[in-house]
C-alpha cells in the first residue's frame, strides 16, 4: 500500500525557532513531492515543492531537504513566525505515471508562541 | 484569477439521503480531482476527471461519484448517506492533468446526522 509517513503530529515552536516536519515514504516511483499549508476553514495551499533530482530547495523561509536513498524529505521553516501556525501536509506523487493522484501524510500542526 | 470555487460550503444531510457537491477549477484547467478529508483518515483521493473522463479512482465504495462537464466543472454524489461520510470534501484542479500542480478550492464540510 502506497503510504507517505509524517511526523510529528503536532508541533510548538517558539517564534523566532525553526520548524522541522519529517517525512518517509515507500514507492520509490514517486517522483513529485510537494507540501502543503492548510489554515482552518480553508483548502490546503501548496506551500513548496522537490523533485528527487535535487536535494533541498529554498523558498524564503520554507526549505525541503531530499533523501532519496533514505526515502525522506523534510519540510524546515525558518524564523517562524505565529502567523505559520496551520496544520502542514507533505505529500507525494507518481508524477509522470498513469496513477498520479497525491498521496497525503497525516499532517503536522504547528503552533508557534509569540 | 479565480481559483477553484466548491458549493455549497456546509451541508447537513440525513443518514440516507444522497446529497452533490459542486467544483468550478480554475479557469483553464482541465483537471479535477476529489479528496475527502477527515481527522482520522486525513486527506483521502476520491477520483480525477480530465476532459469529462474519470481517469483514476481510489479505494472508495461506489456511492461516491462523479461526473465533469464540457466547461470543466465537476460534481461529485454520494449516495445512502452514512454518518462516516461526514467529512470536508476539497476538489483540486490542475492544469494538464494529475501531473501537474493542484490548487485546492477551500471545501464542502459534509455533516451526516
Amino acid at each position: 500500500q502506497q503510504q507517505v509517513k509524517q511526523s510529528p503530529q503536532s508541533l510548538i515552536v517558539q517564534k523566532g525557532g525553526i520548524s522541522i516536519i519529517n517525512c518517509a515514504y515507500e514507492n520509490t516511483a514517486f517522483d513529485y513531492f510537494p507540501w502543503y499549508q492548510q489554515f482552518p476553514g480553508k483548502g490546503p495551499a501548496l506551500l513548496i515543492a522537490i523533485r528527487p533530482d535535487v536535494s533541498e530547495k529554498k523558498e524564503g523561509r520554507f526549505t525541503i531537504s531530499f533523501n532519496k536513498s533514505a526515502k525522506q524529505f523534510s519540510l524546515h521553516i525558518m524564523d517562524s513566525q505565529p502567523g505559520d501556525s496551520a496544520t502542514y501536509f507533505c505529500a507525494a506523487q507518481n508524477y509522470g505515471g498513469s496513477q498520479g493522484n497525491l498521496i497525503f501524510g497525516k499532517g503536522t500542526k504547528l503552533s508557534v508562541k509569540p | 484569477k479565480a481559483g477553484v470555487t466548491q458549493t455549497p460550503r456546509y451541508l447537513i444531510k440525513t443518514r440516507g439521503q444522497q446529497v452533490t457537491l459542486s467544483c468550478s477549477p480554475i479557469s483553464g484547467h482541465r483537471s479535477v480531482s476529489w479528496y475527502q478529508q477527515t481527522p482520522g483518515q486525513g486527506l483521502q483521493f476520491l477520483f480525477e476527471y480530465f476532459s469529462e473522463t474519470q481517469r483514476n479512482k481510489g479505494n472508495f465504495p461506489g456511492r461516491f461519484s462523479g461526473r465533469q462537464f464540457s466547461n470543466s466543472r465537476s460534481e461529485m454524489n454520494v449516495s445512502t448517506l452514512e454518518l462516516g461520510d461526514s467529512a470536508l470534501y476539497l476538489c483540486a484542479s490542475a492544469q494538464q492533468g494529475m501531473h501537474t500542480e493542484a490548487f485546492f478550492g477551500q471545501g464542502t464540510r459534509l455533516t451526516v446526522v
